[in-house]
């Protein structure tokens, strides 16, 4: 199986400041036939589904606000909120997509305001 | 813009087989894989499987002795089965399109589903 492993844990910012949470893969997630990475990055808010924010790594999931970002290859990843918004206060998901069965999610994120 | 739509029994007893069934709307059912995946209360996501557009389907190593995997295309429908439930297995349950190599790109409002005595 692939482990995720995200990190930190929880954190507190500022409104309009920038949020970094990161992912790594206990292997590489980048295809070499196509050379994409196989991360996904999910919102979650208290009482609703995980929301898609971010395939292939780095594609923002259609309507997503582009203060959303993810960046890396191989098996480091990022999560970069450019200017915290109160509505951005959520738990925030990796997950792997590259080989199944299982596929597999970080332990989450949970990010607040300062 | 596809909708998942989830339903079954909120409350079981141990050992006693849990049925939820995810019907989908506004998009097309057939060649997309579907998945499974829960969350036990204040926990993170855990996988449970998936079915892929010929029926097939693969599951969680930990899970894979007791659950089973359908789909209904006539109905743009599938069901998870999941026996001999434990209070190990209290979760919200989701329905998700998407699996395989594909990412989970809608999901189901999620049902709570209790184990208890």
């Amino acid at each position: 199986d692939i482990v995720m492993t995200q990190s930190p844990d929880s954190l507190a910012v500022s409104l309009g400041e920038r949020a970094t949470i990161n992912c790594k893969s206990s292997q590489s997630i980048l295809s070499r036939s196509n050379n994409e990475n196989y991360l996904a990055w999910f919102q979650q808010k208290p009482g609703q589904p995980p929301k898609l924010l971010i395939y292939w790594a780095s594609t923002r999931e259609s309507g997503v606000p582009d203060r959303f970002s993810g960046s890396g290859s191989g098996t480091d990843f990022t999560l970069t909120i450019s200017s915290l918004q109160a509505e951005d206060v959520a738990v925030y998901y990796c997950q792997q997509y590259y080989s199944t069965p299982p596929l597999t999610f970080g332990g989450g994120t949970k990010v607040e305001i300062k | 813009q596809v909708q998942l739509q989830q339903w079954g029994a909120g409350l079981l007893k141990p050992s006693e087989t849990l049925s939820l069934t995810c019907a989908v709307y506004g998009g097309s059912f057939s060649g997309y894989y579907w998945s499974w995946i829960r969350q036990p209360p204040g926990k993170g996501l855990e996988w449970i499987g998936e079915i892929n557009p010929r029926g097939g389907t693969d599951y969680s190593p930990s899970l894979k002795r007791r659950v089973t995997m359908s789909v209904d295309t006539s109905k743009n429908q599938f069901s998870l089965k999941l026996t001999s439930v434990t209070a190990a297995d209290t979760a919200v349950y989701y329905c998700a399109k998407g699996g395989g190599a594909a990412r989970l790109q809608s999901w189901g409002q999620g049902t709570l589903v209790t184990v208890s005595s």
